[in-house]
């Protein structure tokens, strides 16, 4: 069983610029989550994608954009890029339940740095 | 507004003793309580969970407890290994596929 898998694991852009990070969820789960980690924060919901439409998103601006494929993989599209988008980029999956903790599998991260 | 509170960025105990994590929320809508441990360089790994409906749930050296009344809940570590040091993050939800809510996390240092 291969855990969630992200990529790229490091990567430098500028101001203004657009960022794609991938993400590959655990095998069986068919839900992905996106979080932001800032320095000395904890990870903050971006969005969450289940049979490839977004049902449900935090407090992030329209530039900030995803997409879940029909395999469950996932994509995070970051348009005009800001100096505070800098953070650790985590993806993570979980099958789809009506009860329960329903725990989530995170990816090692993406970490961006905006120059 | 955090709704999801570690107020002790740090704790150092000694090996064999018990580490005692606290954390604090606000919403009453929260369902479920996870807390996950993480290593530099690696993501977030799932660590105990507690349901509201609960005061305690126990896995081996860990144990959650949780007080609704005061919206308050503990991770009890007994006893401390040095492999348990990491960041520690308290993280809460209202449903099963809900989005989670994290706290700012505590490090948790063991000597040995």
């Amino acid at each position: 069983e291969t855990g969630v898998t992200q990529s790229p694991t490091h990567l430098i852009k500028t101001r203004g610029q657009q960022v794609t990070l991938r993400c590959s969820s655990q095998s069986g789960h068919n839900t992905v989550s996106w979080y932001q980690q800032a320095l000395g924060q904890g990870p903050q919901f971006i969005f969450q994608y289940y049979r490839e439409e977004e049902n449900g998103r935090g407090n992030f601006p329209p530039r900030f954009s995803g997409l879940q494929f029909p395999n469950y993989s996932s994509e995070l599209n970051v348009n005009a890029l800001e100096l505070d988008d800098s953070a650790l980029y985590l993806c993570a999956s979980s099958p789809l339940i009506h009860s329960g903790a329903n725990v989530l599998t995170f990816g090692a991260g993406s970490r961006l740095t905006v120059l | 507004d955090q709704q999801v509170k570690q107020n002790s960025p740090s704790l150092s105990v000694q090996e064999g003793r018990i580490s005692i994590l606290n954390c604090d929320y606000t919403n009453s809508m929260f369902d479920y309580f996870l807390w996950y441990k993480k290593y530099p360089a690696e993501g977030p790994t799932f660590l105990i969970s507690i349901s509201s409906i609960k005061d305690k749930n126990e896995d081996g050296r860990f144990t959650v407890f949780l007080n609704k009344s005061a919206k308050h809940l503990s991770l009890h570590i007994v006893p401390s290994q040095p492999g348990d040091s990491a960041v520690y993050f308290c993280a809460a939800k209202p449903g099963a596929n809900s989005k989670l809510t994290f706290g700012k996390g505590i490090t948790l240092s063991v000597r040995p």
